[in-house]
């Protein structure tokens, strides 16, 4: 079972949608991130959180760290949102991040 | 204040031949991580480097990876006589200090023929 699931694995939309993703961690962090790839590009830092919920334009991240949840919320989705978001944890006491496999997003007009 | 720089954005490579890949941090920062995400697979942690020191390591490869991050100029991946295996996408991503955000590269996508 890997340390950080993520689920759904794909994610189909129509613009205007409000999409949650959620992650699910099985290790004492840290800090909780999440990440946006767009297919062929990097990856874009969207959040690094370790308690409670933060707001970004559109995107709202929330943490339960007593349930080992979190979960990424998008409001009006817009096709400009496709991309696979990643969940990603900094464990206690390590340097590295464990990452969930991702959840792909598509978003059509 | 440029972000983190990756180069090349591909390279190509024959069997056997060496990879070199370069990252230069966020100005700032001193901290260099490495990762790698294989053909549909998810980043796996490779290797945690401060200027002249390797960190951590455990994610690397026994044989044929090094990676440093010397006083001057960027931090180098370097992957020799590379095999089919080695063709993934090479992430790097730097901080100013440890258990803050990192910010990541575009990322090297290296290909083995």
């Amino acid at each position: 079972k890997n340390e950080v699931e993520q689920s759904p694995q794909n994610l189909t939309a129509q613009e205007g949608e409000f999409i949650t993703i959620n992650c699910s961690y099985s290790v004492g962090i840290s800090a909780l991130h999440w990440l946006q790839q767009h297919p062929g590009g990097g990856i874009v830092s969207l959040f690094m959180l370790s308690s409670g919920k933060k707001k970004h334009g559109r995107l709202i991240a929330t943490i339960n760290i007593q349930e080992k949840h979190s979960s990424l919320h998008i409001t009006a989705s817009h096709p400009r949102d496709s991309a696979v978001y990643i969940c990603a944890v900094s464990p206690y006491n390590t340097d590295k991040l464990i990452f969930g496999t991702g959840t792909r997003l598509q978003v059509f007009p | 204040n440029a972000g983190v720089m990756q180069n090349p954005r591909h390279l190509v490579r024959r069997r056997g031949q060496e990879a070199r890949l370069r990252c230069s941090p966020m100005k700032g920062h001193s901290h260099v991580y490495w990762y790698r995400q294989l053909p549909e697979e998810g980043l796996k942690f490779m290797v945690y480097l401060q200027k002249e020191n390797i960190i951590d390591e455990s994610g690397m490869p026994k044989e044929r990876f090094s990676a440093e991050f010397p006083k001057e100029g960027p931090s180098i991946l370097r992957i020799q006589q590379v095999v089919r295996g080695d063709s993934a996408a090479y992430f790097c991503a730097s901080s100013p200090n440890l258990d803050t955000e990192a910010f990541f590269g575009q990322g090297t996508r290296l290909t083995v023929v």
